[in-house]
């Protein structure tokens, strides 16, 4: 089975750091574009950053560039996002994302990052 | 890097049909066919139900079709089933291998 699997998140302070990962399953995960996109309470998905395949380029949004960093481990089928420098603006629901035929295809359920002290 | 505009919600009784529009620029949904949308239930995983403005996924029921004219796509969503009540939300390639959601809409079935 196709399969995305967050992990990571929880409760941290304004100016701390979390580190999120993905776990991926069922396909070959070394040939596609990974992504990050978040969705705030109440509010609606934003695209948060992605990498290329062999983890040659990364993108991010402006808001968060300079302070999360992409990357993934291909011989462990993983993801993971370094977020810095939290902010309140940056709470939400993570979720990482399978890029194919332009689109996210396969989507995992999701991590809840929460920063507040 | 401006998000899309969609209405925040639309509805319709079970059996009508109903278009849900996403309005972006030049820069995005008008320079490039690929614009997706997404079926997004709370709490669980969004799910790819167009892209590249009109191609259904697999197992994607037809009743659910992509459209672009200029800087505005749409979706439609044709003999809608309670089932149907969820969140849209459509996306577009913003250039440099970024992209761009819209705000999203809730569909709310009579």
């Amino acid at each position: 089975e196709v399969q995305l699997v967050e992990s990571g998140g929880g409760l941290v302070q304004p100016g701390g750091s979390l580190r999120l990962s993905c776990a991926a399953s069922g396909f070959t995960f070394s040939s596609y574009w990974m992504n990050c996109v978040r969705q705030a309470p109440g509010k609606g998905l934003e695209w948060v950053a992605n990498i290329k395949e062999d983890g040659s380029e990364k993108n991010y949004v402006d808001s968060v560039k300079g302070r999360f960093t992409i990357s993934r481990d291909n011989a462990k089928n993983s993801l993971f996002l370094q977020m810095n420098s939290l902010r309140a603006e940056d709470t939400a629901v993570y979720y990482c994302a399978r890029g194919n035929f332009g689109a996210l295809d396969i989507w995992g359920q999701g991590t809840m990052v929460t920063v507040s002290s | 890097q401006s998000a899309l505009t969609q209405p925040a919600s639309v509805s319709g009784s079970p059996g009508q049909s109903i278009t849900i529009s996403c309005t972006g620029t030049s820069r995005d949904v008008g320079s490039y066919n690929i614009v997706s949308w997404y079926q997004h239930y709370p709490g669980k995983a969004p799910k790819l139900m167009i892209y590249e403005v009109t191609k259904r996924p697999s197992g994607v029921s037809n009743r659910f079709s992509g459209s672009k004219s200029g800087n505005t796509a749409s979706l439609t969503i044709s003999g809608l089933q309670a089932e149907d009540e969820a969140d849209y939300y459509c996306c577009s390639y913003a250039g440099s291998s970024t992209w761009v959601f819209g705000g999203g809409a809730k569909l709310t079935v009579l």
